[in-house]
């Protein structure tokens, strides 16, 4: 399993970008993805989380109605546009495989290596 | 809202037993999960419900749920099990939510 992130940079406050991540070594279609944030010297924070066969979407409080997830089962890629972006989204952003292939991420497997995004003016 | 609770810090001299606890609401009814994380790496997958370990993880790894606190149990700690060890619930209204975290120096 590996799961590559990419599309981190550093955006303005206001600002959007779309980061992605590539799934191989599994069934991608049969398992659920989230996407987990880290801010600088802090801890986890589960941002959301998309079902592997129907795509039903879940999203924490703090970015519902600003971030989309979305995935690809033809290409392995899950994706998370955010918008409105603000200071506090400074983070990196791990995408992560759920464990059993329920139909949302409650136990992550494998994780990717991240990737950095950075809100600043 | 529902939230997980974990002591800043743990220290443990090696070859001794660590624990690690994380509070939280109505756990009895949550699966729970550890995971550890070393600087500049991504987290990696400790325990998942509650006690069971994924492949390729120590026996010295334990985990294990009251209903009122989970507790993470390191046995003959290692020099290089000094990490950030993070415990996670999931919750019907919340998602997936993980605790604060907790920095372990063996020392």
């Amino acid at each position: 399993v590996q799961l590559l992130e990419s599309g981190g940079g550093n955006v303005q406050p206001g600002g959007s970008l779309r980061i992605s991540c590539a799934a191989t070594g599994f069934s991608f279609s049969t398992y659920a993805m989230a996407w987990v944030r880290q801010a600088p010297g802090k801890g986890l924070q589960w941002v959301s989380s998309i079902s592997g066969s129907d795509g039903t979407t879940y999203y924490a409080d703090s970015v519902r109605g600003r971030f989309t997830i979305s995935r690809d089962n033809s290409k392995n890629t899950v994706s998370l546009q955010m918008n409105s972006l603000t200071v506090e989204d400074t983070a990196v952003y791990f995408c992560a495989k759920d464990l059993s292939g329920g139909a949302t991420v409650s136990t992550c497997d494998y994780w990717g290596q991240g990737t950095q995004v950075t809100v600043s003016s | 809202s529902f939230e997980l609770a974990q002591p800043p810090s743990v220290s443990v001299s090696p070859g001794l037993t660590a624990t690690i606890t994380c509070s939280g609401e109505k756990l009895a009814n949550k699966f729970s999960s550890w995971y550890q994380q070393k600087p500049g790496q991504s987290p990696l997958l400790l325990i998942y419900q509650d006690s069971k370990r994924p492949s390729g993880v120590p026996d010295r790894f334990s985990g294990s749920n009251s209903g009122d606190a989970l507790t993470l149990t390191i046995s003959e700690t290692q020099a290089l099990d000094e990490a950030d060890y993070f415990c996670q619930a999931w919750d019907s209204r919340a998602g997936m939510v993980f605790g604060g975290g907790t920095k372990l120096t063996v020392l």
